[in-house]
């Protein structure tokens, strides 16, 4: 079975500055690999996908991703965060088990901007 | 275009009463899939269902049960609540079951 690690359970960060809200995954094979948003008392928002092709990914709200094979690596990045940017994270990924494609999801990322 | 959406959206029950969640998926969607989210962690998959068919069922015990109608929504069905069902329990939709899945809002059940 799949696994997601997020390793950043919180990351404070000022307005403006940059973030990068890391994950890691343990599939070998072919993946498929999502990042949701979280906001407080909501459901989870498509923020990015990665199915194939380029390995740069870029979202909504100014969000990219970078999908790295040899590092098992799929970190978000903003370059300037705002206030409202503060939320959790979910870092995803796709797995076929027994004829269904089920997530599996990390454990989250609350990221909470600063003014 | 709507998405998914989710009813009701809060729950107060009993332990060992029953409850029933239910979801509509966006307009085209065939599939459903049911996931539970503990307050402070990610959500754990429950069960997908695609064309009415059961293609899948995560790690939950045979208390949870759904079922997808032939206008593609979906309901989840939880008998005997104990405390530990108090989550968030979300619903996502997607065109095929393999599809990009997209979260409806959720619906947020407390077990006393």
């Amino acid at each position: 079975a799949q696994s997601v690690t997020q390793l950043d359970s919180q990351v404070p960060v000022f307005e403006e500055a940059p973030v990068e809200l890391r994950c890691n995954y343990s599939s070998s094979v072919s993946v498929y690999l999502f990042w949701y948003v979280q906001y407080p008392n909501q459901g989870l928002q498509l923020l990015l996908k990665y199915l194939s092709g380029s390995t740069l990914v870029k979202g909504i709200n100014g969000f990219e991703a970078e999908f790295n094979k040899s590092q098992t690596s799929f970190h978000l990045r903003k370059p300037s965060v705002h206030i409202s940017d503060t939320a959790e994270y979910f870092c995803a990924v796709r797995e076929r088990s027994s004829g269904t494609y089920k997530y599996i999801f990390g454990t989250g990322t609350r990221l909470k901007v600063l003014a | 275009d709507a998405g998914v959406t989710q009813s009701p959206t809060h729950l107060i029950k009993t332990r060992g009463q029953q409850v029933t969640l239910r979801c509509s998926p966006i307009s085209g969607h065939k599939s459903v899939s049911w996931y539970q989210q503990v307050l402070g962690q990610g959500p754990q998959f429950i069960f997908q269902y695609y064309e009415k068919e059961e293609r899948g069922r995560g790690n939950f015990p045979d208390r949870f049960s759904a079922r997808q109608f032939p206008n593609y929504s979906s309901e989840l069905n939880v008998n005997a609540l104990l405390l530990g069902d108090s989550a968030l329990y979300l619903c996502a939709s997607s065109l095929g079951f393999q599809e990009t899945q997209y979260f409806g809002p959720g619906t947020r059940l407390l077990v006393l």
